[in-house]
């Protein structure tokens, strides 16, 4: 079992660049969810999908799209990417509500 | 609003110290409540959780008690070692909810 996928590892994006996070997961997991972690900030929800075809916002949702075509993919676009998207992101998927989430290894974002 | 406030770090403490880091809850309703460990370029890993009032999680030698009645989950284990060092999160999720709010994280140092 790989559980949640994430690529690339690491990245460096020049600002006004547009780009795709992969996310996937083999656990057949209805919810996903994308993160950033920013250092004293924790982390924060960006978007979230509770099954195939259905995405919201999350707490800093801004320069950021998802879509969820299928249950095992949830990729983050950002659009035009600036310095103050640096960050690392992490994709998580759970059964369901009331249940703990399993998590990427993350994604190394530095945008120059 | 739900919110998760835990004691800031770093923590630093020699090995075989007793551990105990803070997490008290804002909610309105019954949250399941999670602590996760994130070591050095890894990703988030569930360590323990509880799912009702008065439940005790438990792993690794880690503890945390669900107290409603302080709204508190704190982290605890007896003996601590070198390999405990890492940064660790408590979060809480509402059973009709779909997202996970995390406090900011406290990183734990131990020394040798």
């Amino acid at each position: 079992n790989a559980g949640v996928t994430q690529t690339p590892k690491f990245q460096v994006l020049k600002t006004g660049q547009s780009m795709t996070l992969q996310c996937a997961q083999d656990m057949n997991h209805e919810y996903m969810s994308w993160y950033r972690q920013d250092p004293g900030m924790g982390l924060r929800l960006i978007h979230y999908s509770v099954g195939a075809g259905i995405t919201d916002q999350g707490e800093v949702p801004n320069g950021y799209n998802v879509s969820r075509s299928t249950t095992e993919d949830f990729p983050l676009r950002l659009l035009s990417a600036a310095p103050s998207q640096t960050s690392v992101y992490f994709c998580a998927s759970s059964w369901g509500m009331n249940t703990e989430a399993f998590f990427g290894q993350g994604t190394r974002l530095t945008v120059v | 609003g739900n919110s998760v406030t835990q004691m800031e770090g770093p923590v630093t403490l020699s090995e075989e110290a007793f551990l105990t880091i803070n997490c008290t809850y804002t909610a309105t309703g019954y949250p399941s409540l999670f602590w996760y460990v994130q070591y050095p370029g890894e990703g988030l890993q569930l360590l323990l959780k509880a799912t009702k009032a008065d439940d005790k999680g438990s792993n690794k030698g880690f503890e945390a008690t669900y107290r409603k009645e302080t709204t508190s989950f704190h982290l605890e284990k007896g003996s601590v070692q070198v390999s405990d060092s890492a940064v660790y999160f408590c979060a809480l999720r509402m059973n009709r909810d779909d997202k996970i709010i995390f406090g900011k994280g406290t990183r734990l140092h131990i020394l040798p």
